[in-house]
């Protein structure tokens, strides 16, 4: 399996556009995580989805965030508009229910530039 | 009651010396607790990980030592070396939970050659 796959690896963009995140899934894993860190933040959950359906959007910062999976194997994180203080890395990650383990696997991140 | 708080921010250990990170949670419930490891411009990825029904936790160079009556854990890495040069992440998460895992602030471990 090629892990987590998220696109684009570095985005620069100008205030007041949007920006779009995607995320392919490992195949199988039925939950998935969008995080974001900073450095003075550190890894921060956004929202999370089981079986395609959003489960918890408490730490969507704004309306300007949304997020969607139509598929199990999508996902997209959408920030419209984008202001320079959403400058961050943005994580998606998956995990399996019934992994014993518990342990989530993370993309590479894409790191996002808001100027 | 969600927090973990990690300690501490950075840490510089010679090469074959002992690194510990510690972390302490307030929520009686977690019942898991991983530490990721992530090096730059890659995600975390699992290291080691315990459960609060034994108290240590060993995987080659790399030992969780759990103390369920303080509410700690914490993550010791035996004669440290440069490639472990990285940032590390406590994290707990409970039964229920749908697997939401809460993580700490993270380490800057750096290991002088």
């Amino acid at each position: 399996d090629a892990g987590v796959i998220q696109s684009p690896r570095h985005e620069v963009t100008e205030m007041g556009q949007e920006v779009t995140l995607r995320c392919k899934p490992i195949s199988g894993h039925d939950y998935l995580f969008w995080y974001r860190q900073t450095m003075m933040r550190g890894l921060e959950l956004l929202i999370y989805f089981n079986n395609n359906v959003p489960i918890d959007d408490s730490g969507m910062p704004e309306d300007r965030f949304s997020a969607k999976m139509p598929n199990a194997s999508f996902s997209t994180l959408k920030i419209q508009p984008s202001e320079p203080r959403d400058s961050a890395v943005y994580f998606c990650a998956s995990s399996w229910a019934g992994a014993t383990g518990r342990g989530y696997t993370f993309g590479s991140g894409t790191r996002l530039t808001v100027v | 009651q969600q927090q973990v708080k990690q300690s501490p921010q950075s840490l510089i250990v010679q090469k074959g010396g002992i690194s510990i990170i510690n972390c302490a949670y307030e929520n009686t419930a977690f019942d898991y607790f991983p530490w990721y490891q992530q090096f730059p411009g890659k995600g975390p990825a699992l290291l080691i990980a315990i459960r609060p029904d034994v108290s240590e936790k060993k995987e080659g160079r790399f030992t969780i030592s759990f103390n369920k009556s303080a509410k700690q854990f914490s993550l010791h890495i035996m004669d440290s070396q440069p490639g472990d040069s990285a940032t590390y992440f406590c994290a707990a998460s409970r039964s229920g939970s749908a697997r939401q895992l809460t993580f700490g602030s993270g380490t800057q471990l750096t290991v002088l050659p």
